[in-house]
């Protein structure tokens, strides 16, 4: 079974930029987050998908961050205009369908993102 | 909100045993463990729920106390491999919610 993949897996852009970040989530999944992690600091959750609705989008900084996952398949998160402060490793995790107790997600290798 | 892990290093000898502690200051659902290397995607460990319930690796164990909001992991005989950043995600009472909020990580470096 494949697992969560990422694309790309390194990008550097400069200040003022467009990044999109592509995630594939395992076949079936129906959750889909978004996390992120900055330097030496915790992964931070950004949002989440059940197929292609937006369950809970508490965690995106600011609306330059655009999520989107059309046809509740892969998903890409939009970084418009890019700022210094978003870089880090973007990192994208899938669930199967909420079974009512906790859910194992797993985690695709990270988007590391370095913004000049 | 975020849970606190300690401690945020740890060093040991080929052979020798870890704990990990990870508390948080509201009711828990759930806390999952997860072990990173260095660019590298999160590795699930284990899941401790509400109710005693786990889930996961039969050679990492793991406790949550529920009163106390607690949970820490026991790494026994550490390998080479265990070397890694180890997260706590905790999950909260809140229907539908799911995400993980993480506590900050710790680094754990095994020496042979």
């Amino acid at each position: 079974e494949a697992g969560v993949t990422q694309f790309p897996s390194h990008s550097v852009i400069e200040k003022g930029q467009t990044v999109t970040l592509r995630c594939d989530p395992i076949s079936g999944h129906d959750n889909l987050y978004w996390y992120r992690r900055v330097m030496g600091k915790e992964i931070k959750f950004l949002l989440h998908f059940v197929k292609e609705s937006k369950q809970d989008e508490s965690g995106m900084p600011n609306n330059r961050f655009l999520a989107e996952r059309t046809g509740g398949t892969y998903s890409t998160l939009k970084v418009q205009p890019a700022e210094l402060e978003d870089s880090g490793v973007y990192f994208c995790a899938s669930s199967p369908r909420w079974s009512g107790r906790g859910n194992e997600q797993f985690f695709g290798p990270g988007t590391r993102l370095t913004v000049l | 909100q975020q849970p606190v892990q300690s401690p945020q290093a740890v060093i040991l000898r080929e052979g020798e045993d870890a704990v990990i502690n990870c508390s948080s200051s509201k009711a828990l659902y759930s806390v999952h463990w997860y072990r990173q290397k260095h660019g590298e995607a999160p590795v699930f460990l284990m899941i401790l729920l509400k109710g005693g319930e786990q889930k996961g690796h039969e050679k990492i164990s793991a406790s949550f106390n529920e009163k106390k909001q607690q949970s820490s992991l026991y790494l026994t005989a550490s390998q080479l491999s265990y070397s890694g950043t180890y997260f706590c995600g905790t999950e909260y009472p809140v229907v539908g919610a799911q995400k993980l909020v993480f506590g900050q990580g710790t680094r754990l470096t095994i020496n042979p």
